[in-house]
């Protein structure tokens, strides 16, 4: 298989709080992960592509100071909601992408569900 | 601008029938295409992959790929309740694995 893990599942915080979410490849080595969130009823809004060793880059209107990316290791990548506010609420899944047959795929974290209060 | 598109339902579709969903996108450069299945609340769950033209079976689940087209569809055959959810069509355009996702399909099999 191609397992992710996510931690937490789910966080309730109060607003100006820093809130750290852990992604991990728990079965195999991930280059680059993938972070997402969305929003109720809504499509799945890429915000920025983590490669470990080196700086994530963000999509466009993604406030890097606010949302710190760091992929340490080949299974690991993590998202620091810097400051948070009561907008900030919503699910933030990762992705870690896995080679295969020469092509990337995408396998994803059961997602963490953000409250900021 | 890449884009995929993708009808947003929702699609009705009696229990034991043939689910049909389509996707078209714009890059014609794209090489791998994927279905992910997203229940509510939860996150996505990859379905098939497909890379090559024609038609990709696995299990109660068919791929087709037409590149000249741009055009990739999922059928579900014998759709079954826990078949509702909403797919999400997929393409990779870059090396580093990014995806463009369309806005999803919502299935509704009703028994």
């Amino acid at each position: 298989g191609a397992v992710v893990s996510q931690h937490p599942s789910r966080v309730i915080c109060k607003s100006g709080t820093s809130v750290k979410i852990e992604c991990r490849s728990l079965d195999f080595q991930a280059t680059t992960m993938f972070w997402y969130r969305q929003f109720p009823k809504q499509s799945l809004m890429l915000m920025a592509t983590s490669n470990e060793g080196s700086k994530a880059t963000y999509e466009q209107g993604v406030e890097k100071d606010k949302f710190l990316i760091n992929h340490a290791s080949l299974t690991l990548s993590t998202l620091t909601v810097t400051s948070a506010h009561p907008e900030d609420s919503s699910f933030y899944i990762c992705s870690a992408s896995r080679s295969s047959g020469g092509s990337e795929t995408q396998y994803f974290g059961p997602g963490t569900r953000l409250l900021v209060l | 601008q890449k884009e995929v598109e993708q009808n947003s339902g929702p699609l009705s579709v009696p229990e034991g029938a043939i689910a049909s969903l389509n996707c078209t996108y714009s890059d014609r450069g794209s090489q791998s295409f994927f279905w992910y299945r997203q229940y509510s609340g939860k996150s996505p769950e990859l379905i098939m992959s497909i890379y090559s033209n024609g038609d990709k079976e696995d299990g109660r689940f068919t791929a087709q790929l037409n590149k000249a087209s741009q055009y990739v569809s999922l059928l579900i055959r014998d759709s079954q309740p826990s078949d509702s959810a909403t797919y999400l069509c997929a393409v990779n355009w870059d090396s580093w694995g990014k995806f463009q996702f369309g806005a999803g399909t919502q299935v509704v099999v009703t028994p």
